[in-house]
């Protein structure tokens, strides 16, 4: 059972606009959510974070938002840029137990230039 | 790139034989972990370590096996390889846990036939 889930599989975007991917959860234990980044042929690497404490990281073009009551977390690109074309993996921890992260399915993000 | 190296970076492998993939890292990080990507899937762990000779198995552990003999090295066995098992399989490191985020390998693209 997906205890994160990225409902789009792909979005496409026009260079400089902003692009925003989406990640529900269900897991209310997770206190910790990342987004991650994949290029093809390449290992995934790390974007941002934000903690539960929180509601909104910034870093950047980058923006996490996350909505607990809703169990939702959105990442905005601001603007975005051809290389920004991956695939974006959100992910989430729970401090209690194995502290393992667990993943979405991806969307494949496409900036069109 | 951060110390974590995956061998083989492919391989070819029949149903039925057994097949054992690497991980090597330099940064010392007390926890290791094997992932699988699939398309649909996203990312799902195997196995993970938390210290040498201490693992414990993920959420699609059936099938697979691991060894932590040394802090450096994680290895993953196909104790008899499917054609299920066809995937793209990668290892990461974390030096405290999933609240601190996950260091991943370039991946191991491994084709059962």
């Amino acid at each position: 059972d997906q205890q994160v889930k990225q409902n789009s599989p792909s979005l496409s975007v026009q260079e400089g606009r902003i692009s925003i991917l989406n990640c529900d959860y269900t897991n209310s234990m997770f206190d910790y959510f990342l987004w991650y980044k994949k290029y093809p042929a390449e290992g995934p690497t790390f974007l941002i974070s934000i903690s539960s404490i929180k509601d909104k990281n910034e870093d950047g073009r980058f923006t996490v938002f996350l909505n607990k009551s809703a169990k939702h977390l959105s990442l905005h690109i601001v603007p975005s840029q051809p290389g920004d074309s991956a695939v974006y993996f959100c992910a989430a921890s729970a401090r209690t137990g194995a502290n393992n992260l667990f993943f979405g399915t991806g969307t494949r993000l496409t900036v069109i230039p | 790139d951060a110390g974590i190296t995956q061998s083989p970076r492919h391989k070819v492998t029949e149903t039925g034989t057994p097949v054992t993939l690497r991980c090597h890292q330099t940064e010392n990080h007390r926890y290791m972990y094997w992932y699988r990507q699939d398309p649909g899937h996203g990312l799902r762990l195997i196995h993970y370590s938390y210290g040498v000779k201490d693992t414990d198995k993920g959420e699609v552990s059936d099938g697979y096996s691991v060894s932590r003999s040394k802090t450096e090295d994680f290895l993953l066995t196909l104790e008899s390889a499917t054609s299920s098992q066809t995937s793209v399989y990668f290892c990461a490191i974390s030096e405290n846990g999933g609240n601190y985020g996950y260091t991943f390998g370039s991946g191991t693209r491994l084709t059962v036939v």
